[in-house]
């Protein structure tokens, strides 16, 4: 997984619950990027920074915050879960192709279950 | 109506078998375009990119554009029983920083022995 780390890999959370999902990169890119997984709905994009100290609201950033305190570390957290932010969480790194634009690889997924 | 549209399959083929699969995209914008394969429980992975219109050939995989008719495609050829997947494509607009991916709804592939 282009040396994406993400954790905890599954997690079970009671609705009004908290919990923070860590995404680490072990290389120096700058770009890195949230993302859930829903049946049928692709991949969407919930926020997303361009270096450390940065972020930025994707697709569907309500329910979310995330931190960039460290280049290497992208951090989701969920304030108060609801059963709606059920999913499995992708995390990406961007990084230069042969053609020096930009193409994104993925972590291997957080799974949280709000009940 | 979605930005990009997937059949969600699954697509059932034969081994040896060209498997088919494309997305219509409504955004005219879009300039960069990308197929990633997932397996089941992991993480999306690369397999192509492509900028421009026409073909692009990898190995097994040919990734096509057609950016006047908003229609990409993915063939592989020699289908194995490892090509079973959910295939997504992607699409952006190229930007300085931060290029946001949109993603069609990914379509499974049973590759059957």
């Amino acid at each position: 997984n282009a040396g994406v780390t993400q954790t905890p890999k599954f997690r079970v959370l009671k609705t009004g619950q908290s919990m923070t999902l860590l995404c680490a990169q072990d290389m120096n890119h700058e770009y890195m990027y949230w993302y859930r997984q829903d049946p049928g709905m692709g991949l969407r994009l919930i926020h997303y920074s361009v270096g450390e100290g940065t972020t930025a609201k994707g697709e569907v950033p309500d329910g979310y915050n995330v931190s960039r305190l460290k280049k290497q570390n992208f951090l989701l957290g969920l304030e108060s879960a609801a059963p709606s932010q059920t999913s499995v969480y992708f995390c990406a790194i961007g990084a230069p192709n042969r053609g020096g634009q930009e193409t994104q690889y993925f972590g291997p997924g957080t799974r949280l279950l709000v009940l | 109506q979605k930005e990009v549209e997937q059949d969600p399959g699954p697509l059932s083929v034969p081994e040896g078998a060209i498997v088919s699969l494309n997305c219509t995209y409504s955004n005219s914008a879009f300039q960069y375009f990308m197929w990633y394969r997932q397996y089941s429980r992991k993480g999306p992975e690369l397999l192509m990119y492509t900028y421009s219109s026409g073909n692009k050939e990898d190995g097994r995989f040919t990734a096509q554009v057609d950016k006047s008719s908003k229609y990409i495609s993915l063939f592989i050829r020699d289908s194995q029983p490892s090509d079973s997947a959910t295939y997504l494509c992607a699409m952006t607009i190229v930007k300085a920083a931060g290029n946001k991916l949109t993603f069609g709804g990914g379509t499974r592939v049973l590759v059957k022995p």
